[in-house]
């Protein structure tokens, strides 16, 4: 069945780094584009960024353009997401999540997601 | 992009129907019939309960049901359920080529 896990998740100090995985399974990675959102405590989620099939076209939320950015690997069948110059609002669940199958609109399947936390 | 406006909380009582709304502007549900709504249970990640406005995923009971009247996206579930219990969030395209969720709505099944 179609299997979204990620991982990478974890605490970090303000200012550094951490790169998200998410590994894919039971689907054709390769022709589907795929999303990251991000939930704070007790939010709802917010869009983080999107990728097109093929890695060429991306897009990013004003929150994040210029400190995150998203990129997949199809031969490894796994999606990422580098997170720099990290914020303590950054502090979320990050989900990944794989473009509808039926709607290119709509976020279809999602991973459990990992848990990310900025704090000095 | 500013989020979507839902209620904070619903609540019906089991077998009742309840409407979930979802306000957003001309740059989003305005102009695309794209809206998605997700259920999250606690702890758990959303699941993909309508897409495109109206349209059921497979697996999704006929229960559940959208609309969209201008700026204003609804979610419909009829004959509650214990088991509807759950924060629902909807979500939609955006001029800007991205996406917005709404702050959720928590409903209770009383």
């Amino acid at each position: 069945q179609v299997q979204l896990v990620e991982s990478g998740g974890g605490v970090v100090q303000p200012g550094r780094s951490l790169r998200l995985s998410c590994a894919a399974s039971g689907f054709t990675f390769s022709g589907t584009g795929m999303h990251w959102v991000r939930q704070a405590p007790g939010k709802g989620p917010e869009w983080v960024a999107v990728i097109s099939h093929d890695g060429i076209n991306k897009n990013y939320a004003d929150s994040v353009k210029g400190r995150f950015t998203i990129s997949r690997d199809n031969s490894k069948n796994t999606l990422y997401l580098q997170m720099n110059s990290l914020r303590a609002e950054d502090t979320a669940v990050f989900y990944c999540a794989k473009r509808g199958s039926g709607s290119y609109y709509a976020m279809d399947v999602w991973g459990q997601g990992t848990t990310v936390t900025v704090s000095s | 992009q500013s989020a979507l406006t839902q209620p904070a909380s619903v609540s019906g009582s089991r077998g009742q129907s309840i409407t979930i709304s979802c306000i957003g502007a001309s740059s989003d549900i305005g102009t695309y019939n794209y809206v998605s709504w997700y259920q999250q249970k606690s702890g758990k990640a959303p699941t993909l309960m309508i897409y495109d406005v109206s349209n059921r995923p497979s697996g999704v009971s006929n229960r559940f049901s959208g609309s969209k009247s201008g700026n204003t996206a609804s979610l419909t579930i009829s004959g509650l359920q214990a088991e509807d219990e759950a924060d629902y969030y909807c979500s939609s395209y955006t001029s800007s080529s991205t996406w917005v969720f709404g702050g959720g709505t928590r409903l209770t099944v009383l």
